[in-house]
């Protein structure tokens, strides 16, 4: 079975230039998730989809930070303007679990490598 | 906000020698997560245990949760320098995972 694919792996940009994140989760998931991981600490969910609708967005910030998961299947996570502070490896994950199985968000997550942003 | 705080934050021991890391959080859970993150594989899903069991094992793993105490242990026994890694755990509740910032395990050969 084929992993979580993330592209690209690493980005370097100028702080107030634009970015963006593919990702394409293991066939099937319904849930997907976007998680930021600044260095030295625990991955923080971004945003959470399941199918094409977003759960859980809360952490996200919306001044800069936009995601959608077009179809229920592919995501794209876009950051426009960057900040110095958003340099962070951004991690997507996808579980199985959709609203009807009683799990969704808190069953194993399959994670992809990540990328690697550096804001300069 | 951080819903797992683990304990230590950094552990170095020597082959072969049982690494016990622990985790707190903060309110409760469905289940409760370990995983693994070394720079060669990302982030990788160890084990799951549910809020309503009290110990798990895999392999060389054996987790315990003490929902009384909001606490987890996570044990890695006869260790090897592939385990190497950060160690995080992870909450399930409200339909998502809240993680720890990690213990850094290091396995000298």
């Amino acid at each position: 079975e084929a992993g979580v694919a993330q592209s690209p792996r690493y980005k370097i940009i100028e702080k107030r230039q634009s970015v963006a994140f593919w990702c394409n989760p293991i066939s099937g998931h319904a849930t997907l998730y976007w998680y930021q991981q600044i260095l030295g600490q625990g991955p923080k969910l971004l945003i959470q989809f399941q199918n094409n609708g977003v759960v859980d967005d809360s952490q996200l910030p919306k001044d800069r930070f936009s995601a959608e998961r077009l179809k229920g299947v592919d995501s794209t996570l876009k950051i426009q303007p960057a900040k110095l502070e958003d340099s962070a490896v951004y991690l997507c994950a996808s579980s199985w679990g959709g609203w009807t199985s009683g799990s969704m968000g808190t069953d194993t997550q399959y994670f992809g490598p990540g990328t690697r942003l550096t804001v300069l | 906000s951080q819903q797992g705080e683990e304990d230590p934050q950094a552990l170095s021991i020597q082959e072969g020698e049982n690494a016990t890391m622990n985790c707190s959080y903060k309110t409760s859970i469905n289940n409760l997560q370990w995983y693994r993150q070394n720079s060669g594989r990302g982030l990788v899903h160890l084990i799951l245990i549910r809020s309503n069991e009290r110990e798990k094992h895999s392999g060389r793993l054996r987790v315990t949760l003490d929902t009384s105490k909001k606490s987890s242990s996570l044990l890695i026994t006869a260790s090897r320098a592939a385990d190497t890694a950060s160690y995080f755990c992870a909450g399930g509740s409200n339909y998502k995972l809240t993680f720890g910032k990690g213990t850094l395990l290091t396995v000298n050969p």
